[in-house]
């Protein structure tokens, strides 16, 4: 079945530590994203990519590194540098960009810094 | 700049009621809007949209929505509810002459009482 992948789906990191969380998408969709969820904020969008190789900040992006090597996979780096990382982050992907695409969401994967 | 507002936290309705839970937006051009649902540590759910036509939209579930140009709103509805649709709702809302940002409110908590 098509659908987007993210692992882990927990995840526990030390004060200091860089961590990736992956997503991989086997849709064929062109644009992928990735959001951050708390508690009563919504949604919140760190960052985006239309096409492999291209990817532009969100509104969070402080902190946050991502890479864009296939159309497939956009995994999202937590880098030290973020102040606040606890949170539960979701992976999206879209068919293209500028037209009525939905978003497909994939399960999350829910970052705890101890 | 655009926005989407969801004024209320939370909406608790009796079992095979009718229930609502309110949308407002904000954006420069056209808008596409978009309804989503969260259940517990999951990732969100597609709904339904309007894209254009038909100001009534039906999506899953039995959930329908109506587009309300002149007050700016697209209010998620079912005629009865369920306690299996107690869940978080998302708005969302894309604006057709900007990139392909899709801004999505700060959901609305639907209890279904039984």
């Amino acid at each position: 079945d098509g659908g987007i992948t993210q692992s882990p789906k927990y995840l526990f990191r030390k004060e200091g530590q860089n961590v990736t969380l992956s997503c991989e998408q086997n849709l064929n969709h062109d644009a992928m994203y990735w959001y951050r969820q708390d508690p009563g904020q919504g949604l919140r969008l760190i960052y985006y990519s239309q096409i492999v190789n291209d990817f532009q900040k969100g509104d969070i992006a402080e902190g946050y590194s991502v890479s864009r090597e296939k159309k497939e996979s956009f995994p999202l780096t937590v880098t030290s540098a973020q102040k606040n990382p606890t949170a539960f982050y979701l992976c999206a992907s879209s068919i293209g960009t500028g037209i009525t695409g939905e978003l497909f969401f994939g399960e999350g994967s829910r970052l705890t810094v101890l | 700049a655009q926005s989407v507002a969801q004024p209320e936290d939370q909406v608790n309705v009796a079992e095979g009621n009718p229930l609502t839970v309110k949308c407002t937006y904000s954006v420069s051009g056209n808008p596409y809007l978009f309804w989503y649902v969260q259940y517990p540590n999951r990732g969100l759910q597609f709904l339904l949209k309007y894209i254009t036509g038909d100001n009534l939209v039906k999506g899953s579930y039995g959930f329908e929505a109506e587009f309300n140009k002149s007050q700016t709103s697209f209010h998620l509805k079912k005629p009865s509810a369920l306690v299996s649709d107690s869940a978080l709702y998302f708005c969302a809302v894309r604006d057709r002459g900007r990139d392909d940002k899709i801004i999505f409110g700060k959901g609305t908590r639907l209890h279904i009482l039984p």
